[in-house]
Parts: C-alpha cells; sequence; structure tokens
C-alpha cells in the first residue's frame, strides 16, 4: 500500500497562472513533509516543508497547505515561470529516529511561456 | 556551507561486474548519512542509512551494501551487478539524527547491459 500518493501525475500551466500539487498519505504517524524540486540529471533540492503542527507555510511564491484529517497536503506555486518546469515530490517523515522519508511518485509540472 | 560530493558522475556497467559509488560530505562533522536509488521517471526508494563511521543500516534489499569508513564518506557498492541496479544513485544527508530535512547530492547514472 502506497503511503504517500500525489496527484496529478503530470500537470502544465501557462506562466503566470498557479499550479496547485496535491499530496496525500495514510499514515497518521506522518508529521513532517517536504516538498523536493528535482530537475533532469539532477539530484532533489529541498523547496519548502511544513510540519503537522502547522496548517500553512509560505515562502515566496511557494505556499503549502496542510489538512491533518483529511491527511492531505497541496502545493501552490503562484506566478508560474517557465524555469519551475520540474518533478516536484512530496515527502513524509514518521518521526521514529530512523531518518525514513516516504516519497510520492511525483508530479511532472510543465509551465507553458 | 556544507557541499555533498558524488562520484562517478556516471557509470556503464556489464551485468555481473562489480560497482563502486561514492559519497563524501563536507563543512559537516558526523552528519547522517543516506543512500537512493531512482528509477528513470520514478519516486527515490531509500536504501542505506549511517548515524555514524562503521555502522550502517539497511531499508531494502537490493543486492546492495554500503559502508562508512570515514566521517565524511559514505560508499555503496556490489560484487555482481543486476539489470534492475540501473538507476540514479543518490546520496543525502541530515544534521542530526531525527532531523528529518534531509538534502541531496548530485546523483550518479547508472546504466548496466
Amino acid at each position: 500500500q502506497q503511503q504517500v500518493r500525489q496527484s496529478p501525475q503530470s500537470l502544465t500551466v501557462w506562466e503566470g497562472e498557479t499550479a496547485i500539487l496535491n499530496c496525500s498519505y495514510e499514515d497518521s504517524t506522518f508529521n513532517y513533509f517536504p516538498w523536493y524540486q528535482q530537475f533532469p540529471g539532477e539530484g532533489p533540492a529541498l523547496l519548502i516543508s511544513i510540519s503537522s503542527v502547522s496548517d500553512k507555510k509560505e515562502d515566496g511564491r511557494f505556499t503549502i497547505f496542510f489538512n491533518k484529517r483529511e491527511k492531505k497536503l497541496s502545493l501552490h506555486i503562484t506566478d508560474s515561470q517557465p524555469g519551475d518546469s520540474a518533478t516536484y515530490f512530496c515527502a513524509a517523515s514518521e518521526n521514529t529516529n530512523t531518518g525514513k522519508l516516504t516519497f510520492g511518485d511525483g508530479t511532472v509540472l510543465t509551465v507553458k511561456p | 556551507a556544507q557541499t555533498i560530493h558524488q562520484w562517478p558522475v556516471a557509470e556503464i556497467k556489464a551485468v555481473g561486474s562489480p560497482l563502486s559509488l561514492g559519497c563524501t560530505i563536507k563543512g559537516k562533522s558526523s552528519p547522517n548519512l543516506y543512500w537512493y536509488w531512482q528509477a528513470t521517471g520514478g519516486t527515490l526508494q531509500q536504501l542505506f542509512y549511517s548515524i555514524t563511521v562503521g555502522q550502517v543500516e539497511s531499508v531494502v534489499q537490493l543486492n546492495l551494501s554500503a559502508s562508512r569508513p570515514k566521517d565524511d564518506q559514505f560508499i555503496l557498492s556490489t560484487e555482481k551487478l543486476l539489470l534492475s541496479h540501473s538507476g540514479f544513485y543518490l546520496c543525502a544527508w541530515s544534521l542530526n539524527w531525527g532531523d528529518d530535512t534531509q538534502y541531496f547530492g548530485p546523483g550518479t547514472r547508472l546504466l548496466v547491459l
């Protein structure tokens, strides 16, 4: 059973639009959720993260909305730019001192100019 | 500032041949270290983690082994490669045990023929 699910699998938006990437999880012990951005041929880079004590985290054009009751998160990218075209991974931590991160399958975002 | 280096950048190897991939962290003493595997277009799967020199824990069994010979070095290896070993290998580090923020290296692309 997949622990972290992402949707959509791929998303295309126009430059300037808001891209919304969704993530859901199964395990209620998950309490830390980082989002990573990965460009082809590169390692993932931490974009923004949120802990379960918050329902919103904002960093520039990137905002995470978190609904603990429904076990859902979403990443909003406002004023999308072609340079934002990448694969975005939602991850979740069990915080059980194992350092284990569980990743979703990713959303491929394409921003058209 | 911490830097993470992986070598080699890419490898093409024959089935049945041995493999050794390396990862070095500079600028941080006693980091927690992790190895991940990523299939082309796929998600990230944690393989090993290490919290100290000489100590490595396996997360999944993929006929691979890992070692930590120095505080700043993490090695992934196998004596006999399989076709299924092809993919992108990523080393990651985190600051403290239980700190769930992990930072990834640039990765090593492996193709097994």
